[in-house]
């Protein structure tokens, strides 16, 4: 069965600094990914996916997520984080055909000045 | 553009007591889905239609009835509101099989609560 971890509940950066949040993944074919985030009281937002191709992937808002297979990873990263990042953030696992996606439990990212 | 609405956005219910949660989407998706939320256990998928008059369980289906009477709209029903359904639901949709455009639309949740 597919499944998605997300390895850190709460992470605390510093405005400006750079950010990586874990995710790894389990799945028994060729998996699709991505990134969603949610801010307070809003519904989930698509940062980023990956199908196939680049490793390396770009999304909105300053973010990229890079597709590790031999680890199982997709893992997403900022180079500087501004405030308005602070949210939670979901990675998730599907199958095209299959058309349903398994989410981590989410990381909470908290942006301190 | 409206994407996918859902209504109402917060509600009460006594134990016992029944009550719809309705999804509306104008995007002319194929494939609708009912999630819920809990704090530290992300997003569960409840139920979810590949298409009008279809529906299929996901992981955590007791407790919960859907239609799909039409394309556009998807119903989540509660019969008999437990104290464990207290939680947030998101609706989502996402278009069949084109990986360019697939990837789930949410909508902004609706927070219910049991007491």
């Amino acid at each position: 069965a597919q499944s998605v971890t997300q390895p850190d509940i709460h992470i605390t950066v510093s405005e400006g600094a750079s950010l990586e949040l874990r995710c790894n993944y389990s799945y028994g074919a060729t998996p699709y990914l991505f990134w969603y985030v949610q801010s307070p009281g809003q519904g989930l937002q698509l940062l980023l996916k990956y199908f196939s191709g680049d490793t390396l992937v770009q999304g909105i808002k300053g973010f990229e997520a890079e597709f590790k297979r031999s680890q199982s990873s997709f893992n997403l990263r900022k180079p500087s984080v501004h405030w308005s990042d602070a949210a939670e953030y979901f990675c998730a696992v599907g199958a095209l055909y299959g058309n349903k996606l398994v989410f981590g439990a989410g990381t909470i990212l908290r942006v301190k000045s | 553009n409206a994407g996918v609405t859902q209504t109402p956005k917060f509600r009460v219910l006594k134990t016992g007591q029944s009550m719809t949660l309705l999804c509306a989407q104008d995007m002319n998706h194929e494939y609708m889905y009912w999630y819920r939320q809990d704090p530290g256990m992300g997003l569960r998928l409840i139920h979810y239609s590949v298409g009008e008059g279809t529906t299929a369980k996901g992981e955590v289906p007791d407790g919960y009835n859907v239609s799909r009477l039409k394309k556009q709209n998807f119903l989540l029903g509660l019969e008999s509101a437990a104290p464990s359904q207290t939680s947030v639901y998101f609706c989502a949709s996402s278009p069949p099989r084109d990986r360019d455009s697939y990837g789930y639309t949410f909508g902004s949740g609706t927070r219910l609560t049991v007491v």
